[in-house]
């Protein structure tokens, strides 16, 4: 199985927020959980990625949340601003499989 | 240190024609992906290459795709018979190696448009 699930599909919060983004695969053997940050017109950017040995990344105002034995790891984007609006992907596997991707809006 | 780059950034081509996207991936990266994006939606695995080869095109439409990446020269996402659901933008990332847990860059995009 090889896809991956993301939600929600869109997010609006006001500055200062802690919008989360969830996603939920079905594939054991991936082993590896990036997420990217996209702006329009734009390529993907890394933002943060982990693998299923932790349960917890933090990077700076991001976090990783992983559940190995539900299949499913979160974002969470502390003190959220303004300059974080964008739409964020999920991603799992070496030749990464995406989510549907999520488009967060913070209200300034 | 440039990035993966990728041209022409925009690309308009008729019903029928072709459609050549050109990728270079970071310099010592010898592993590319090709992913396509539809209005509004993620990012679709296409392709995997590397040198000369073509490791994994599990993604890639049976007819009209192609792809290759030779010896020298940037990497080729080729289209023939452009159609009108072609319209998307076209990304590729490079990487070191082929491992997961390895970053991969992407390109800012091609955008195609079938008029």
């Amino acid at each position: 199985q090889q896809q991956v699930k993301q939600s929600p599909q869109s997010l609006i919060v006001q500055k200062g927020g802690i919008p989360i983004i969830n996603c939920a695969y079905e594939n054991t053997a991936f082993d590896y959980f990036p997420w990217y940050q996209q702006f329009p017109g734009k390529g993907p950017a890394l933002l943060i990625a982990i693998r299923p040995d932790v349960s917890e990344k933090k990077e700076g105002r991001f976090t990783i949340s992983f559940n190995k034995s539900a299949k499913q790891f979160s974002l969470h984007i502390m003190d959220s601003q303004p300059g974080d609006s964008a739409t964020y992907f999920c991603a799992a596997g070496g030749k990464l499989i995406f989510g549907q991707g999520t488009e967060l809006s913070v209200k300034p | 240190n440039a990035g993966v780059m990728q041209n022409p950034r925009h690309l308009v081509r008729r019903r029928g024609q072709e459609a050549r996207l050109r990728c270079s991936p970071m310099k010592g990266h010898s592993h590319v992906y090709w992913y396509r994006q539809l209005p509004e939606e993620g990012l679709k695995f296409m392709v995997y290459l590397q040198k000369e080869n073509i490791i994994d095109e599990s993604g890639m439409p049976k007819e009209r795709f192609s792809a290759e990446f030779p010896k020298e020269g940037p990497s080729i996402l080729r289209i023939q018979q452009v159609v009108r659901g072609d319209s998307a933008a076209y990304f590729c990332a490079s990487s070191p190696t082929p491992d997961q847990n390895t970053e991969a860059f992407f390109g800012q995009g091609t955008r195609l448009t079938v008029v």
